[in-house]
């Protein structure tokens, strides 16, 4: 499968913890995008990358939350400290630079109890 | 919040029926894409039109874009129990440039009933 791959595809945690996920965009892919996804509601842009450096955060991003793309490759998305409104679909997209079309992951879904 | 209005909200039709779903957004774009997503599953790319175009086929889809509304709408013709999922809408910032993210609507869930 040469799709974007999300691992884990559902995560639940407690309140207070931390939680890593991950996002392979499409290889040849050199733009990666997270956004987050509540329900009943469309995706919101969270943050992005081009190659490895990350050129734009959303303000939905607090301080709690952390993207890395090393080697502008896998890229990780960190939330710490987990709050239960942080409770929704976490989705990863990849494009080409000269593209508009973006593809998706098939999202992680975080439950914070 | 950045993101536009779709309606209806929700859609139910029964199949070989034509569905129609409304898009609004807020600021000047350069294209308007449309995405569809399963329950509980990733979006796929649908359709891209462009500011420039008015209206754009592919398949059983037709798109149209009407710039002066901020307003797009989504056919479906002949519509198939497949095609039950939600639409959203989006859209890249305001000045155009690289489609480096995307405003999405909040969506029109179709259920296309057998």
């Amino acid at each position: 499968d040469t799709g974007v791959s999300q691992n884990p595809r559902h995560k639940i945690t407690k309140r207070g913890q931390n939680v890593t996920f991950r996002c392979d965009p499409i290889s040849e892919h050199n733009r990666l995008y997270w956004y987050r996804q509540t329900l009943g509601q469309g995706p919101e842009f969270l943050t992005y990358f081009q190659n490895e450096a990350q050129l734009e955060k959303s303000r939905l991003l607090s301080d709690r939350f952390s993207a890395e793309r090393p080697k502008g490759s896998f890229s990780t998305l960190e939330i710490q400290r987990t709050e239960q409104g942080d409770s929704a679909m976490y989705l990863c997209a990849s494009s080409l630079r000269t593209s508009n079309e973006q593809f998706f992951g098939p999202g992680t879904r975080l439950t914070v109890l | 919040s950045q993101q536009g209005e779709e309606d209806p909200q929700a859609l139910s039709i029964q199949e070989g029926e034509n569905a129609t779903m409304n898009c609004s957004y807020k600021t000047s774009i350069n294209n308007l894409q449309w995405y569809r997503q399963n329950s509980g599953r990733g979006l796929v790319h649908l359709i891209l039109i462009r500011s420039n175009e008015r209206e754009k086929h592919s398949g059983r889809l037709r798109v149209t874009l009407d710039t002066s509304k901020k307003s797009s709408s989504l056919l479906i013709t002949a519509s198939r129990a497949a095609d039950t999922a939600s639409y959203f809408c989006a859209w890249p910032p305001e000045g155009g440039g690289s489609n480096y993210k995307l405003t999405f609507g909040k969506g029109t869930l179709l259920t296309v009933n057998p």
